[in-house]
């Protein structure tokens, strides 16, 4: 069993749209991390969360601990938003854990 | 740019042989962490380093040693190689070892051993 799940895998979606990919998770965690990626393989930090909600311009990150969910909106999406979207958990332990990825593609 | 640096940017090599691969934190960073990125197991974790300590273990195979210099830069040893060692390698940076602190990525080193 993956530590991490994400839903759904792949995502498509209109210019505009509003987009929300999920992750749950099944240990316990001091801090999680949504990662971007796109095509060229670069890794962008967007949100690092230990509770509570997050936003940054179109994005954001919320949490929800007693749950143990997070969830990340797109709002607006646009076609440079396409990339493969990852949730990774930091455990209390210091061990990483990574969901396998959404990949999201916005049509103009 | 994240201010984070890797190199090289690719390596083609043959089974059974060793590489190097270098990184260099953001001016600052403290933490430098490696991961492992490869089609059929996705990212993994490999190992943190904090001040030239080792602070966090994860799937780091026997076959493969870290270590942070003084100057803080690290180096990811790969001895042995097996085709199963070909993926895109990671290092990460971040100022302290707090658990909530963002960490920036370097581009990866794109490794294919043949």
């Amino acid at each position: 069993k993956n530590e991490v799940e994400q839903s759904p895998q792949n995502l498509t979606a209109q210019e505009g749209e509003f987009i929300t990919i999920n992750c749950s998770y099944s240990v316990g965690i001091s801090a999680l991390h949504w990662l971007q990626q796109h095509p060229g393989g670069g890794i962008v930090s967007l949100f690092m969360l230990s509770s509570g909600k997050k936003k940054h311009g179109r994005l954001i990150a919320t949490i929800n601990i007693q749950e143990k969910h997070s969830s990340l909106h797109i709002t607006a999406s646009h076609p440079r938003d396409s990339a493969v979207y990852i949730c990774a958990v930091r455990n209390t332990g210091n061990q990483f854990y990574f969901g396998t990825g959404t990949s999201l593609t916005v049509i103009p | 740019d994240s201010g984070v640096t890797q190199t090289p940017k690719h390596l083609i090599t043959a089974t059974g042989q060793r590489v190097t691969l270098r990184c260099s934190p953001r001016s600052g960073d403290l933490s430098v962490y490696w991961y492992q990125q490869s089609l059929d197991q996705g990212l993994q974790f490999l190992i943190q380093y904090y001040n030239g300590e080792e602070r966090a273990k994860g799937n780091i195979l026997e076959r493969f040693s870290a270590q942070q210099f003084p100057d803080l830069h690290s180096e990811l040893n790969l001895s042995s190689l097996e085709l199963g060692d070909s993926a895109l390698y990671f290092c990460a940076s971040s100022f302290g070892t707090r658990e909530a602190e963002t960490q920036y990525f370097g581009p990866g080193t794109r490794l294919l051993v043949l």
